[in-house]
């Protein structure tokens, strides 16, 4: 158990439609990072947050992307007028600080966009 | 911009031995962290093992261990007594001193053969 909880795990939807991705870490840890992995490469940053603030956005995620944490506890990230090119993995993560720093993964929601 | 690289797309190895898999990566800091992560077909990923650049000692996790080279900038993985259960991807990943991220290696797939 990492202490992230995502859902859903698997969403399919057609093209043009908005989707949003829920993040809950176990406890309130300070920073949470959203990346996606698309199939057969490495994870890339998308964001990440410190308590409710969004510090960090990567040229990724693009106006159609909008990531949230109020306050400073679960996170979404809503995807607008999806297209084909987001099919992807959207894991979120959390530093703990108490582990060295060490980043811990969610499972991950699978996104198909048809 | 840190970069990380793996070389070996793929790599295979019998049951029992063992493999070691490499992992270089660019940095202008000082000092940082450095991690293996695993990802079966789950999807899910899975912390293996991490090294703090400031420490000179070799992390040692079980069957796991690396070889951290600061001067050379390179972070390999070695798995000894190799299980069936080892088969995934493994990523080679750096995070700065600000933790703000991850960065990742494009990942290494490892076939563990009976």
């Amino acid at each position: 158990d990492t202490g992230v909880s995502q859902n859903p795990r698997h969403k399919i939807t057609k093209r043009g439609q908005n989707v949003t991705f829920r993040c809950d870490p176990i406890s309130e840890h300070n920073r949470l990072y959203w990346y996606r992995q698309t199939l057969g490469q490495g994870p890339e940053f998308l964001t990440y947050f410190q308590n409710e603030a969004q510090l960090e956005k990567s040229r990724l995620l693009s106006d159609r992307f909008s990531a949230e944490r109020p306050k400073g506890s679960f996170s979404t990230l809503e995807i607008q007028r999806t297209e084909q090119g987001d099919s992807a993995m959207y894991l979120c993560a959390h530093k703990v600080r108490v582990s060295g720093n060490t980043i811990y993964f969610g499972e991950g929601s699978w996104l198909t966009v048809v | 911009a840190q970069t990380v690289t793996q070389s070996q797309p793929e790599m295979s190895v019998q049951e029992a031995e063992t493999v070691t898999l490499s992992c270089t990566y660019d940095t202008s800091e000082n000092n940082y962290y450095l991690f293996w992560y695993k990802q079966p077909p789950s999807r899910q990923m899975i912390l293996v093992i991490r090294q703090e650049a400031y420490k000179q000692q070799n992390a040692t996790e079980n069957r796991f261990s690396v070889n951290f080279q600061k001067a050379a900038k390179s972070f390999s993985l070695k798995i000894s007594d190799s299980q069936l259960g080892d088969t995934a991807m493994y990523f080679c990943a750096f995070m700065n001193n600000a933790g703000n991220m991850l960065t990742f290696g494009g990942g290494t797939r490892l076939m563990v053969k009976p």
